[in-house]
């Protein structure tokens, strides 16, 4: 199992751009979640995934867009760079269970927008 | 008030202390997630629990529901253990959502 995989790495981008960041897992898990990690907070959650075809907000949804046409697939679309977007963002992924959701992370991607 | 706080923000230790970090929440939850962050590293899951007590090699990670604690302990801790250790929790009757903590940086010495 190649667990939870997200492109690209790091990336750098202009304000005003757009991207996707992909994530991907092969653990058939049905929650799948975006994170992002500024230094000195927590981890705060953009947009989550409770299966195929259904989303919702998270604590700070505005400028990202999600959808989940597939299990495996969760990807972030930023529609708009602006500098505040700078951050490392994380995808993470667990089954529904209430009793065993173990949450599986993506390595991360480091993104700069100038 | 944050919902989740940790305790210490940071801590340094000599090899083979025993460590203690700490982690408070103010919500009804259904499970608490003890996670590890090396620098610059990738995130990974030390422990899922919603009661008692679970331990795997030198980690032990406590709950008192109760008392809406739970705490984190390594012992014989080593250079190898330093990293960040993040406390979430999942909301009472959801799997879907966490909430974290800040994180404690561990820094363990020669």
């Amino acid at each position: 199992n190649a667990g939870v995989t997200q492109t690209p790495k790091f990336q750098v981008l202009k304000t005003g751009q757009s991207m996707t960041l992909q994530c991907a897992q092969d653990m058939n898990h049905e929650y799948m979640s975006w994170y992002r990690q500024d230094p000195g907070m927590g981890l705060r959650l953009i947009h989550y995934s409770v299966g195929a075809g259904i989303t919702d907000q998270g604590e700070v949804p505005n400028g990202y867009n999600v959808s989940r046409s597939t299990t495996e697939d969760f990807p972030l679309r930023l529609l708009s760079a602006a500098p505040s977007q700078t951050s490392v963002y994380f995808c993470a992924s667990s089954h529904s269970w209430l009793w065993d959701n173990e949450q599986f992370f993506g390595p991360g991607t480091r993104l700069t927008v100038l | 008030k944050n919902e989740v706080e940790q305790s210490p923000q940071n801590l340094t230790a000599q090899e083979g202390e025993f460590i203690t970090i700490n982690c408070s929440y103010s919500v009804g939850i259904s499970a608490l997630h003890w996670l590890q962050q090396h620098p610059g590293g990738g995130i990974v899951s030390l422990f899922m629990l919603s009661s008692g007590k679970k331990k795997h090699g030198r980690l032990i990670a406590t709950i008192n529901i109760q008392e809406k604690h739970s705490s984190l302990h390594i012992t014989a801790s080593h250079p190898r253990d330093s990293a960040v250790y993040i406390c979430a929790v999942n909301g009472y009757g959801t799997a879907s959502k966490l909430t974290f903590g800040t994180g404690t940086r561990l820094q363990v010495t020669l």
